[in-house]
C-alpha cells in the first residue's frame, strides 16, 4: 500500500458531463501529481501541485483543471467529456516535489465516457 | 529534448532465468535520478529502483539491479531469478525539470513457468 488515496475507483459517464476525482497524499508528502495513462499515449503528466500551489504544468487539456487544498487533498476536474478521455487516472505524491523525488501513486481511478 | 526510450514492447522469460530490460534517454542535465517503476495487472504503479546519475556504484533492490552507463545514456534492468509475479509492464522514468517524471512507452514482461 503506497498511502496514497483515490476516490472513485470507477467512474462511468456520459459524453458533455463534467466530473470530480479526488486524491489524498501519502502522510507527510506536501506535492500532488496528476497523470492520464491511456491505451495509445501511455503515462501522460498533467499537472503537479505543491504545498496548495500549482508547480508544473504537463499536457492537461484547458477542460481539465486541478487544485491542492489546504488539507493538502487534491481534486481533477475533467468537464465537457470526450470519448477520448476515457483513461486510467492516477495521482501520486512525494515528500518534497523537487523533480528527482521517488513518486509514490495510488490505484488510479478508471474513467468510461459513453 | 528529455526523451525517455524503451525500445523492447514486449518480452518474455523463463522461471528462475534472467531478463534485461533497456531504457535509454535524453538530457542535458548533470546531476539528476533515474527510476524503474513496475505496473502488474492489477494496474498499481510501483516503484522499483532508483539510481543516483552521480553514483558511479549500480543500484540493486534484491533481485533487482540496473545498468547505468552515463556516457551512453543507457539505464537498463536486470531481473535475476525471474518469478511469476514479475509479470508485469516495466517503465522507465526521467525527470524533466518543469515537467515531473517523464515515463517511456514501457516494456510487457511474461514471465512463464
Amino acid at each position: 500500500d503506497s498511502g496514497v488515496t483515490q476516490t472513485p475507483k470507477h467512474l462511468i459517464t456520459a459524453t458533455g458531463q463534467r466530473v470530480t476525482l479526488r486524491c489524498s497524499p501519502r502522510s507527510g508528502d506536501l506535492s500532488v501529481y496528476w497523470y492520464q495513462q491511456s491505451l495509445d499515449q501511455g503515462l501522460q503528466f498533467l499537472i503537479q501541485y505543491y504545498n496548495g500551489e500549482e508547480r508544473a504544468k504537463g499536457n492537461i487539456l484547458e477542460r481539465f483543471s486541478a487544485q491542492q487544498f489546504p488539507d493538502l487533498h487534491s481534486e481533477l476536474n475533467l468537464s465537457s467529456l470526450e470519448l477520448g478521455d476515457s483513461a486510467l487516472y492516477f495521482c501520486a505524491s512525494s515528500l518534497q516535489g523537487g523533480h528527482n523525488s521517488p513518486l509514490h501513486f495510488g490505484n488510479g481511478t478508471r474513467l468510461t465516457v459513453t | 529534448a528529455q526523451t525517455v526510450t524503451q525500445s523492447q514492447p514486449e518480452m518474455s522469460v523463463q522461471e528462475a532465468e534472467t531478463v534485461t530490460l533497456s531504457c535509454t534517454y535524453d538530457t542535458s542535465e548533470s546531476n539528476y535520478y533515474l527510476f524503474w517503476y513496475k505496473q502488474p495487472p492489477s494496474r498499481q504503479m510501483i516503484l522499483v529502483i532508483r539510481q543516483e546519475a552521480y553514483k558511479q556504484q549500480n543500484a540493486t533492490e534484491n533481485r533487482f539491479s540496473v545498468n547505468f552507463q552515463k556516457a551512453a545514456k543507457s539505464f537498463s534492468l536486470k531481473i535475476s531469478d525471474s518469478q511469476l509475479g514479475d509479470t508485469a509492464m516495466y517503465f522507465c522514468a526521467f525527470p524533466k525539470p518543469g515537467y515531473a517524471l517523464n515515463f517511456g512507452k514501457g516494456t510487457s514482461l511474461l514471465v512463464t513457468p
